[in-house]
């Protein structure tokens, strides 16, 4: 099984949107509903923003959102601010008890 | 709330264990699963493996299968997990997350722990 697929860096001035894409297989992004995105600023570990593909857990902003299309996932940030400059990782469930997470994608506010 | 904390850093040397603790508390510990992932220095996340408190069942990834062992101490609500037969290649920083047990929270990683960093070096 081969990391799911991200843009290493996207950038976006402030107020701006920024989506960040995550492409992987039928077997995995595209096959199941069970796709969430992390974000992790230097040294801390990461945080959970949006898990089931769409849904934000309590104390995400509505800024964050997430998407699915065939084998490719989504998370778009609008409004972009300063402390959203971090790292993003997608995570997708890819069956016989197995996750994957994507390389992960810098996200700089400019 | 849900907290996850984890033992300190440790520097092992090539072809030694090493096992790090992650002890919960905010929920009651059979109704998590507890992942673990690992992020070597300036790399992303890898997924390694999934534990069950109830039974101390586990599945992980293949390449992790012979070289790790997830156990429990449920008075204390604490999942342990020992990586062996270490190489310079596993130096990382090692999480544990867990993973609402109802519904879909299965597969997802709520809430982590801060990190443990294993150093493998001669």
């Amino acid at each position: 099984q081969s990391a799911l697929t991200q843009p290493r860096s996207v950038s976006g001035s402030p107020g701006q949107s920024v989506t960040i894409s995550c492409t992987g297989t039928s077997s995995d992004v595209g096959g199941y509903n069970y796709v969430s995105w992390y974000q992790q600023h230097p040294g801390r570990a990461p945080k959970l923003l949006i898990y089931d593909v769409t849904k934000r857990p309590s104390g995400v902003p509505d800024r964050c959102s997430g998407s699915k299309s065939g084998n490719t996932a989504s998370l778009t940030i609008s409004g972009l601010q300063a402390e959203d400059e971090a790292d993003y990782y997608c995570s997708s469930y890819a069956g016989s008890y197995t996750w994957l997470f994507g390389g992960g994608t810098k996200v700089t506010v400019l | 709330q849900v907290q996850l904390v984890q033992s300190g850093a440790e520097v092992k040397k090539p072809g030694a264990s090493v096992k790090v603790s992650c002890k919960s508390s905010g929920y009651t510990f059979t109704n998590h699963y507890v992942h673990w992932v690992r992020q070597a220095p300036g790399q992303g996340l890898d997924w390694m493996a999934v534990f069950n408190p109830t039974d101390g069942s586990a599945d992980s990834a293949q390449r992790f299968r012979d070289r790790l062992t997830l156990t429990r101490d449920t008075p204390t609500s604490t999942v342990y997990m020992e990586v062996s037969s270490l190489k310079s290649e596993d130096t990382a920083v090692y999480y544990c997350a867990s993973a609402p047990g109802s519904g879909s929270g299965y597969y997802r990683f709520d809430s982590w722990g801060q990190g443990t960093l294993v150093t493998v070096s001669s």
